[in-house]
């Protein structure tokens, strides 16, 4: 059972456009969202997170919008960037639990 | 660089043999987590330490054990290997117990299993 689902496993960009990742969840009790960003060879790392009392945060290019009627959460990012092509992965916990990750979203953007 | 290392960054073995991962956390990092990324899977936990201590238990099969040691750094070992065992197993640190820490990941281990 997949708490957390990435629907999408791949997007395609234009550079200077939107980048729009989707991310949907089943758990309610899930209280805080992240999202990680991960180039080949590498680990994960931390991109931008938010709390569920929260709709949005932003971090620069980088937005996070939380719908939690629709337990749907985005990630935007304007604008794109070649070097923001990676594979992107949504996560969520609950109170002080581990987090559980989504497939993850493989993002190019091309120039 | 997070700050976390692991070793080896490749591993390559025949079925039924016994590996060990190894992790160092960042410097002053508590908590030690392991994971499991498999081919069209996203990243499954596995397993939790906190200072040496058990702190929580993901997916992780029976054939699979960790622990971490005094100096913090921990090791993940699998035995009875299987082909679907091949994997990349990425380690993270965090700074305290919780899971919700944010978590600095290692550039991980890919294991093949043949």
């Amino acid at each position: 059972d997949q708490q957390v689902k990435q629907n999408s496993p791949s997007l395609s960009v234009q550079e200077g456009r939107i980048s729009i990742l989707n991310c949907d969840y089943t758990n309610s009790m899930f209280d805080y969202f992240l999202w990680y960003k991960k180039y080949p060879a590498e680990g994960p790392t931390f991109l931008i997170s938010i709390s569920s009392i929260k709709d949005k945060n932003e971090d620069g290019r980088f937005t996070v919008f939380l719908n939690k009627s629709a337990k749907h959460l985005s990630l935007h990012i304007v604008p794109s960037q070649p070097g923001d092509s990676a594979v992107y992965f949504c996560a969520a916990r609950t109170g002080y639990s581990t987090l559980t990750f989504g497939k993850g979203t493989m993002l190019l953007v091309s120039p | 660089d997070s700050g976390v290392t692991q070793t080896p960054k490749h591993l390559i073995t025949a079925t039924g043999q016994r590996v060990t991962l190894r992790c160092s956390p960042r410097s002053g990092d508590l908590s030690v987590y392991w994971y499991q990324q498999s081919l069209d899977q996203g990243l499954q936990f596995l397993i939790q330490y906190y200072n040496g201590e058990e702190r929580a238990k993901g997916n992780i099969l029976e054939r699979f054990s960790a622990q971490q040691f005094p100096d913090l750094h921990s090791e993940l070992n699998l035995s009875s290997l299987e082909l679907g065992d091949s994997a990349l197993y990425f380690c993270a640190s965090s700074v305290a117990t919780s899971g919700s820490d944010e978590q600095f990941f290692g550039p991980g281990t890919r294991l093949t299993v043949l």
